[in-house]
């Protein structure tokens, strides 16, 4: 049973550039969504995705923005980076009707801006 | 103030010894607790979830929750050097909510 897989694992941008990053959620679950970790931080919410929308969003610019396919993939979206938006970027998947609602992470793709 | 607060550390203990790991909050509306475990440069792994008050055991991990007094804690048994690593306290008002993290606290455990 596959987790949840992200791409690429790493990548090298400048500054302006725009960068997409995917996630294929673990098998099962509908729900995908995206969290940023600088270094030495907790996540941080991003937005999450459910039947192919946005349900929420957390404190982020509009320059992030997602995507969710009918197979509950995702991408996320980042325009005009800034340096500061080096960081990893995670990828979490969990089930809607879950009474828990226990998300997996993948392992992440980390974003260098130059 | 931050929603969730967490020691960074670093906690470092020899090997067979006992771990607690903490975090408090301030928003009286978390109910579902999480403890995740992230090696260098991977992503968090769930170690440990709980709902509401109470204590939950398994094999060597124990987690807390004290809803009153707005604290959670994680018991390691018998640290191994492989559970060096950084543990994360995340929590949600309900369980499709978005996570609060707290920073993790770095643990290093020494043979």
């Amino acid at each position: 049973d596959a987790g949840v897989t992200q791409s690429p694992t790493h990548l090298i941008k400048t500054r302006g550039q725009q960068v997409t990053l995917r996630c294929s959620p673990k098998s099962g679950h509908d729900t995908v969504s995206w969290y940023q970790q600088a270094l030495g931080q907790g996540p941080q919410f991003i937005f999450q995705y459910y039947e192919e929308e946005e349900r929420q969003r957390g404190n982020f610019p509009d320059r992030f923005s997602g995507h969710q396919f009918p197979n509950y993939s995702s991408e996320l979206n980042v325009n005009a980076l800034l340096l500061g938006d080096s960081a990893l970027y995670l990828c979490a998947s969990s089930l809607d009707s879950s009474s828990s609602g226990e998300l997996f992470f993948g392992e992440g793709s980390r974003l260098t801006v130059l | 103030q931050k929603e969730v607060e967490q020691d960074p550390g670093p906690l470092s203990v020899p090997e067979g010894a006992i771990v607690s790991l903490n975090c408090t909050y301030s928003n009286s509306a978390f109910q579902y607790f999480m403890w995740y475990r992230q090696y260098s440069r991977k992503g968090p792994e769930l170690l440990m979830y709980t709902y509401s008050s109470g204590n939950k055991e398994d094999g060597r991990f124990t987690a807390q929750v004290d809803k009153s007094s707005k604290y959670i804690s994680l018991f390691i048994r018998d640290s191994q050097p492989s559970d060096s690593a950084t543990y994360l306290c995340a929590m949600s008002v309900w369980n499709t909510d978005k996570l609060i993290f707290g920073t993790g606290t770095r643990l290093q455990v020494f043979p």
